[in-house]
């Protein structure tokens, strides 16, 4: 079967780092994605991963296991408007998306 | 670039009336557009995958009568909720595929639809 997996919330703090994991069992695996959601709004793309390794955009990274079927998003320098859900997303062999529940971010000062 | 909008971002209309939802990809062809529902602190649903020119392609439990998608140009998809009733007051988000990325996914602000 075809499933995501993803931490419901996570708390850190304003200036920290937080790493929000995602496991994935994806028939035909097609890459990683991840999105930011804002409650009340529309989700917005952050990053793909399709081959193994770290990809680093600012204070965003995404990493990707393709073995091990795992991938995380690390947020570093953590702002108040970091608060979000984070949507993790894997792509299958016919390019759709399988979507996790989402984690929902909440930052404290 | 990538950019995706929605019209309207709010409506309110009476029970069984019609509304008409649009999805434009502003700045890039859209070979492929998605619909998504998010009812209050749930996960994004899929309802239909569209190609354009070809008909949409329903998820299991979406009524295709109910639920109109139209994929006429590279740009433009439209949903048309059929008949609304209270029960389909939803977020509805549309997605395109296409251009220079032809996996990400982006998506439109989303519509708000409150049915009285």
């Amino acid at each position: 079967g075809q499933n995501i997996d993803q931490p419901t919330e996570m708390t850190a703090t304003e200036g920290a780092i937080v790493q929000i994991n995602c496991t994935y069992q994806t028939s035909g695996f097609n890459g990683l994605f991840w999105y930011q959601q804002h409650a009340g709004e529309a989700p917005t793309f952050l990053s793909y991963n399709v081959l193994d390794g770290l990809e680093e955009k600012g204070r965003f990274s995404s990493f990707l296991s393709r073995s091990k079927g795992y991938s995380y998003l690390l947020l570093k320098e953590l702002q108040m408007k970091d608060s979000a859900s984070y949507l993790c997303a894997s792509m299958d062999s016919n390019y759709q998306l399988i979507w996790g529940a989402g984690t929902k971010l909440i930052i404290k000062p | 670039g990538a950019v995706v909008s929605q019209h309207p971002s709010w409506v309110i209309c009476k029970s069984g009336t019609s509304v008409k939802i649009e999805c434009r990809s502003l700045d890039f062809q859209a070979t492929t557009m998605f619909w998504y529902r998010q009812f209050p602190k749930q996960s994004l649903m899929l309802m239909a995958t569209s190609n354009e020119g070809s008909k949409a392609t329903y998820e299991q439990g979406v009524e295709k009568d109910k639920f109109l998608i139209n994929h006429a140009s590279l740009t433009l998809s439209t949903l048309t909720v059929t008949s609304a009733h209270p029960e389909d007051s939803s977020f509805y988000i549309c997605s395109a595929r296409g251009g220079t990325s032809r996996e990400t996914q982006y998506f439109g602000p989303g519509t708000r639809l409150l049915v009285l």
